[in-house]
């Protein structure tokens, strides 16, 4: 049974870098069957996808327009876990972040507990 | 912002058919990028219901079905039951945008 397990801090002041990371049982951050995703809800933006990282012949990215150039998302295959940074926060960055595994048919299956991430000083 | 456009709330009594639309453009749906649905519980996580269209993944009551047809798709859910009153959304592909992955505005469905 796939799982995903979400940790980071709840709370983030402006200008700073929100960091979550998303550890995975059950399935390979390797593996060439799926990607790796962050997706994040509030109620001015609904769900928004924001980024991925995935392995093919080599690890590569995806990031939503929306945050391109603030956004990272990096695998960490020693310990099959991957994580979201995203730079210079702004109270519109204050969201429930989800992590979430997405199949070949690009449909997301598995997601994280999800984490309330508060940008405020 | 949003390009996935459902209607905000439907209701029907229990044991009634409610559809919930997924209205879309020719840069996701009907592009033939494929829908996909999701059940998301107050509180928790979205959960996927309906996956390419009209698949249902293990699990999930066949009481729920889906169709996609041009720029729209819908949600069908038969014998509505009590526990099926909470939102769902839609979600698919958008070429424009430098390609991304979007979800619907969502609907909250209620029991009456």
């Amino acid at each position: 049974q796939v799982q995903l397990q979400q940790s980071g801090p709840g709370l983030v002041k402006p200008s700073q870098t929100l960091s979550l990371t998303c550890a995975i049982s059950g399935d390979s951050v390797s593996t060439k069957s799926a990607s790796w995703n962050w997706i994040r809800q509030s109620p001015s933006r609904g769900l928004e996808w924001l980024g991925r990282t995935y392995f093919r012949s080599k690890w590569d990215n995806d990031y939503a327009e929306s945050v391109k150039g603030r956004i990272t998302v990096k695998p960490d295959t020693s310990k099959n876990q991957f994580s979201l940074q995203l730079n210079s926060v702004t109270p519109e960055d204050t969201a429930v972040y989800y992590c979430a595994r997405q199949l070949l048919t690009a449909c997301f299956d598995r997601w994280g507990q999800g984490t309330l991430v508060t940008v405020s000083s | 912002q949003f390009v996935l456009t459902q209607p905000p709330s439907v209701s029907g009594a229990p044991g009634q058919r409610v559809t919930i639309s997924c209205t879309g453009s020719s840069s996701n749906l009907g592009a033939g990028h494929d829908v996909h649905w999701y059940q998301q519980l107050p509180g928790t996580a979205p959960k996927l219901i309906i996956y390419t269209n009209t698949n249902r993944p293990s699990g999930v009551p066949d009481r729920f079905s889906g169709s996609k047809s041009g720029t729209s798709a819908s949600l069908a859910i038969t014998g509505l039951q009590p526990e099926d009153e909470t939102d769902y959304y839609c979600q698919s592909y958008d070429d424009r945008l430098s390609g991304s992955y979007v979800f619907g505005t969502g609907t909250k469905v209620t029991v009456l």
